[in-house]
């Protein structure tokens, strides 16, 4: 069973500072990483994806990849109490035309004002 | 607008019944899957399909079943079998090509009573 690790949390971060999620995962052959905010009672919404090592920057939000250290991590930048969510990390099966992602339990961040 | 809807949005099922759960999408996409997320818990795949009439099982198949008649359905049976169902079912589809990244329905939360 490949294993997806997240700090459960819960992570609190002042309004206009940096919230830092990271994820390990356990098989060496996933392609793509994928991060999804949750707000309570809702269904998960893609924030992003990645699938070269590096950063990827989309607005206030990058994720950072590292497959050597099987390691990807969200950074949200400028912290807004609306980002207050649970952040679960999905990565691909090795064998990625399947499709399958593989979930962590996810990290609930609260921003406070 | 193009999306993936779910219905009901809550369902209550006495003990001993079967239930379906409805899975909708007119994004022309071919992959289609069932997520169970319980409390805490991260996503856990119930069933997959990757074209019509095709489907396989995911890590907790158990107690449910599926069928893909057509492209845009995707309904999911939770049968008495399963001993306990209580729990928010997601829908998701994607794409075959990019990044197989999955978009997600907004879920029906089933309560058993």
């Amino acid at each position: 069973q490949k294993e997806v690790e997240q700090n459960s949390g819960p992570l609190s971060v002042p309004e206009g500072a940096i919230a830092s999620l990271n994820c390990t995962y356990s098989d060496r052959g996933s392609q793509s990483f994928f991060w999804y905010r949750q707000y309570s009672g809702k269904s998960p919404e893609l924030i992003m994806f990645i699938y070269s090592n590096g950063d990827k920057e989309d607005g206030r939000f990058t994720a950072q990849l590292n497959k050597a250290s099987q390691y990807v991590s969200l950074l949200i930048r400028d912290s807004q109490p609306s980002d207050s969510a649970t952040y679960l990390c999905a990565v691909t099966d090795r064998g990625s035309t399947l499709g399958r992602l593989y979930f962590g339990r996810g990290t609930q961040l609260t921003v406070w004002p | 607008d193009g999306g993936i809807t779910q219905s009901p949005k809550y369902l209550f099922r006495k003990e001993g019944q079967n239930v379906t759960l409805s899975c909708e999408q007119n994004l022309n996409h071919d992959a289609m899957y069932w997520y169970r997320q319980d409390p805490g818990q991260g996503l856990r795949l119930i069933y997959y399909s990757q074209i019509v009439n095709d489907f396989q099982k995911g890590d907790i198949a158990e107690g449910y079943s599926v069928s893909r008649e057509k492209k845009e359905s995707f309904p999911l049976t939770v049968t008495s079998a399963q001993k306990n169902p209580t729990a928010f079912y997601l829908c998701a589809s994607r794409t075959s090509g990019g990044a197989l990244e999955q978009f997600f329905g907004p879920g029906t939360r089933l309560t058993v009573l």
